[in-house]
């Protein structure tokens, strides 16, 4: 039984292109979660979506981010026109209902240079 | 605003010995309480939990405590072990919300 799966684990993208993150939750969950790290900070939390519907965006930058779940297919976290300061750690989690009980996948690090 | 605040950035503790990591929370309508550890490189790992209504809740080698008056969250690791070295996060979640809120983070050394 795989665990959370990020991809790609390293992405290098210059200033203002786009970074597509990719994440395919456990087998069975249906529940997903993006947070993003900073260097030297805790985890902060971005947003959770189920099924093809985003439930909380709380904690999503209003410009240029945006954060998909489809029917079909893994959950895709889209920053566009990167800037300096998207460099980061972003992790994904899912969990199979509303309890508390995430899993973790390893994180997809960027870096716009 | 800091909700959930870890002062102390690292700590290190002799192999054998008790470790005691601490974290503070300032807003009453969080429901659960959990601890991550992370390793370089890889994602944060759950370690344990405790619901708001309990003080204590224990797992092999690692306890969690929880001082509502205090909003005071701490996790005793006994007896450490080399293993156990890595970045611990302690996490908060809002009542009726799924989002956790999270630490600093603090750095364990384990010395042999």
């Amino acid at each position: 039984n795989a665990g959370v799966m990020q991809n790609p684990r390293h992405l290098v993208r210059r200033r203002g292109q786009e970074a597509r993150l990719r994440c395919s939750p456990m087998k069975g969950h249906s529940h997903v979660y993006w947070y993003r790290q900073l260097p030297e900070e805790g985890l902060k939390f971005m947003v959770y979506l189920q099924k093809e519907n985003i439930i909380d965006e709380s904690g999503m930058p209003k410009e240029r981010f945006s954060a998909e779940f489809p029917k079909e297919g893994p959950s895709i976290l889209r920053i566009q026109q990167v800037v300096r300061g998207d460099s980061a750690a972003y992790f994904c989690a899912s969990s199979p209902d509303r309890g508390h009980g995430y899993t973790f996948g390893s994180g997809t690090r960027l870096t716009v240079v | 605003d800091q909700q959930v605040k870890q002062n102390s950035p690292s700590l290190s503790v002799q192999e054998g010995r008790i470790s005691i990591l601490n974290c503070d929370y300032t807003n009453s309508m969080f429901d659960y309480f959990l601890w991550y550890k992370k390793y370089p490189a890889e994602g944060p790992t759950f370690l344990i939990s405790i619901s708001s209504i309990k003080d204590k809740n224990e797992d092999g080698r690692f306890t969690v405590f929880l001082n509502k008056s205090a909003k005071h969250l701490s996790l005793h690791i006994v007896p450490s072990q080399p293993g156990d070295s890595a970045v611990y996060f302690c996490a908060v979640r809002i009542q009726g919300a799924q989002k956790l809120v999270f630490g600093q983070g603090t750095r364990l050394t384990i010395n042999p």
